[in-house]
């Protein structure tokens, strides 16, 4: 199994419709992430999280919520997709200081 | 301009080059990670490193911490390399996020 899991791995839904994006990790890491990654663009930052109880936005979190259900748990939701939250989403986790696990991605396409 | 800049943007080899992925970055740093992204999406940590040298199997990454910059090196190129291999450093002051490079498109032909 995959150290760190996503699903759906690719998603098709309506402009205007909730969707949520699932992440899980059996790394033990505490702190994990939502990036946005746009055709020819770099990783952007949406949401982290250092423990459970701990929430931050990034540098694009308008339009996102997030959840941490638990340490191995972090959901992201659009709750009103828009066609330019087309992309692809990661979910990562790290410790303190120490190297990045990806997801696989999701590949999300609101029409 | 960037605190993270790669270079080149796009490189295209024949099999079996030396491959050179510059990093430049303008702002203290703690750490700097190598990162592979496959044709298919999905990202691999390659390195993450402070200082020196560090290799593995094929794939060689310094730093310069005085002159701020970083290369990844790829020796005997085979076409599995093809990918997009970004850099992303973590900043000093936000320890909680990289900052990350555009990418360097990699492409190795037989």
């Amino acid at each position: 199994d995959a150290d760190v899991t996503q699903t759906p791995r690719n998603r098709i839904t309506k402009t205007g419709k909730r969707i949520m994006l699932e992440c899980s990790q059996t790394k033990g890491h505490d702190r994990m992430y939502w990036y946005r990654q746009d055709p020819g663009l770099g990783l952007r930052l949406i949401y982290y999280s250092f423990d459970v109880k701990d929430i931050n936005k990034g540098e694009i979190s308008d339009g996102y919520s997030v959840s941490r259900q638990a340490q191995a748990k972090f959901s992201l939701s659009l709750e009103s997709a828009i066609p330019n939250q087309t992309a692809l989403y990661f979910c990562a986790t790290s410790r303190q200081g120490g190297g990045y696990t990806f997801g696989s991605g999701t590949r999300l396409t609101v029409v | 301009k960037n605190e993270v800049e790669q270079s080149p943007q796009n490189l295209t080899a024949q099999e079996g080059e030396f491959i050179t992925i510059n990093c430049s970055y303008s702002v203290g740093i703690s750490a700097l990670h190598w990162l592979q992204q496959h044709p298919g999406g999905g990202i691999v940590s390659l390195f993450m490193l402070s200082s020196g040298k560090k290799k593995h199997g094929r794939l060689i990454a310094t730093i310069n911490i005085q002159e701020k910059h970083s290369s990844l090196h790829i020796t005997a190129s085979h076409p599995r390399d093809s990918a997009v291999y970004i850099c992303a450093a973590y900043g000093m002051d936000s320890n909680y996020q990289l900052i990350w490079g555009a990418g360097t498109k990699l492409i190795i032909k037989p």
